[in-house]
């Protein structure tokens, strides 16, 4: 069983739109959480970090954690085609000696 | 690219030949991991060094070794290349185990 599942994609959405992407986790303890961009043949890019419950908003992103629902979900409001890309959900998983486990991805499209 | 820098980029090789990829920080971060990316598996640990000659295995360490004798520098090496190991590879550096870890541009790597 994979340790950090992402809501399969694509995700398509019309430029100006919200895309939501959601995250969940099996570590009870994990306690970072991260999400990366990733362009088509590029490198993971850090987008966002979140370590406590809430919201964590930064520009157009907004990361939200549940540590008792154990999922993550990232916002991303007032799309782009700029935004197009697959996104990593990443987590530091206590058990797993604090190693950054990587969800498989969510590629998000945006239609112009 | 936060500081960080690998070569080569790109790399062809041969079944059975050794190879070694270079990743080099100028962060000063004590933690450096290597990962591949293949499709259908995401991003996986092959080694990680939480300081200079400190290092421990990932996920899939397997047909690989490295070594860390600077604080700016962790080699991975393919002692022999198998067709198996055609991937990119990406390096990557953070500050504490438990925080986030900022990419490197990649090495695509081709064993024929």
């Amino acid at each position: 069983q994979k340790e950090v599942e992402q809501n399969s994609g694509p995700l398509s959405v019309p430029e100006g739109a919200i895309a939501s992407l959601n995250c969940t986790y099996s570590d009870r303890g994990s306690q970072s959480f991260f999400w990366y961009r990733q362009y088509s043949g590029k490198s993971p890019e850090l987008i966002m970090s979140i370590y406590s419950n809430g919201d964590k908003e930064d520009g157009r992103f907004t990361a939200q954690l549940n540590k008792a629902s154990q999922y993550v979900s990232l916002l991303i409001r007032d799309s782009q085609p700029s935004d197009s890309a697959t996104y990593l959900c990443a987590v530091i998983e206590t058990i797993n000696d604090y190693k950054l486990s990587f969800g498989a991805g969510t590629t998000v499209t945006v239609r112009a | 690219d936060a500081g960080i820098t690998q070569s080569p980029r790109h790399k062809v090789t041969e079944t059975g030949t050794p190879v070694t990829l270079r990743c080099h920080q100028t962060e000063n971060h004590r933690y450096m991991y290597w990962y591949r990316q293949d499709p259908g598996h995401g991003l996986r640990l092959i080694h990680y060094s939480y300081g200079v000659k400190d290092t421990d295995k990932g996920e899939v360490s397997d047909g690989y070794s490295v070594s860390r004798s600077k604080t700016e520098d962790f080699l991975l090496t393919l002692e022999s290349a198998t067709s198996s190991q055609t991937s990119v590879y990406f390096c990557a550096i953070s500050e504490s185990i438990a925080y986030e870890q900022y990419f490197g541009p990649g090495t695509r790597l081709t064993v024929t």
